[in-house]
């Protein structure tokens, strides 16, 4: 049980164009998602948290709307880089908690390339 | 101030060799700690948590960590490593419904 799912797993979009991803949990309401990114051989950095149906949470320094992120239902968050850039490039990582559980379970990740 | 230290950045073994990576943590509440493991490209996999009670935790693949509130260290161990053990490892704190705060990661290199 508890699995969380990311789509897509890989995309290359080109510098200026938007960028939507999908973090579901499969088996589990998730009243709370978090939004990592994740540079090369680097930790996890935690940009914005959400709880179902209201705004999310960022992290200082992380542009909120640049990085637009929507978590409308139990089981689906969605986090949208607008109008990409190069630097936007990373792997963005999705995790889960529902309102039973004290951990967090998290997705398999995305890779961004930024073009 | 809240933190995870993770002294070591890289740690070879070899294979059949015991392993132990340190993670030191700063929290105000009392804390709940875990260990994640990452493979390359993949998401994080917990490995085993602390939340209260025994102090030495078990959890998948032969981990175990044990809690040390006096020296605020939740160190992880293996008394003997497996050439797929190879990954990157990460300690976490939080509390019951706070963020979670990783530290920055060790990449654990196995040799035949």
């Amino acid at each position: 049980g508890a699995v969380v799912s990311q789509h897509p797993s890989r995309v290359i979009c080109k510098s200026g164009t938007s960028v939507k991803i999908e973090c579901r949990s499969l088996d589990f309401q998730a009243t709370t998602m978090f939004w990592y990114r994740q540079f090369p051989k680097q930790s996890l950095m935690l940009m914005a948290t959400s709880n179902e149906g209201s705004k999310a949470t960022y992290e200082q320094g992380v542009e909120k709307d640049k990085f637009l992120i929507n978590h409308a239902s139990l089981t689906l968050s969605t986090l949208t880089v607008t109008s990409a850039h190069p630097e936007d490039s990373s792997f963005y990582i999705c995790s889960a908690r529902s309102s039973n559980f004290n951990e967090q379970y998290f997705g398999p990740g995305t890779r961004l390339t930024v073009t | 101030a809240q933190s995870v230290t993770q002294p070591d950045i890289h740690i070879t073994v070899s294979e059949g060799a015991s392993l132990e990576l340190r993670c030191n943590y700063s929290y105000g509440a009392t804390p709940y700690l875990f260990w994640y493991v990452q493979s390359p490209g993949q998401g994080l996999q917990l490995l085993l948590k602390y939340f209260s009670g025994d102090t030495l935790v078990q959890g998948i693949k032969g981990f175990e960590a044990e809690f040390k509130r006096s020296q605020s260290s939740f160190n992880l161990r293996k008394p003997s490593v497996h050439w797929s053990d190879a990954a990157e490892y990460f300690c976490a704190v939080g509390g019951r419904t706070d963020k979670l705060i990783f530290g920055t990661g060790t990449r654990l290199q196995v040799f035949p």
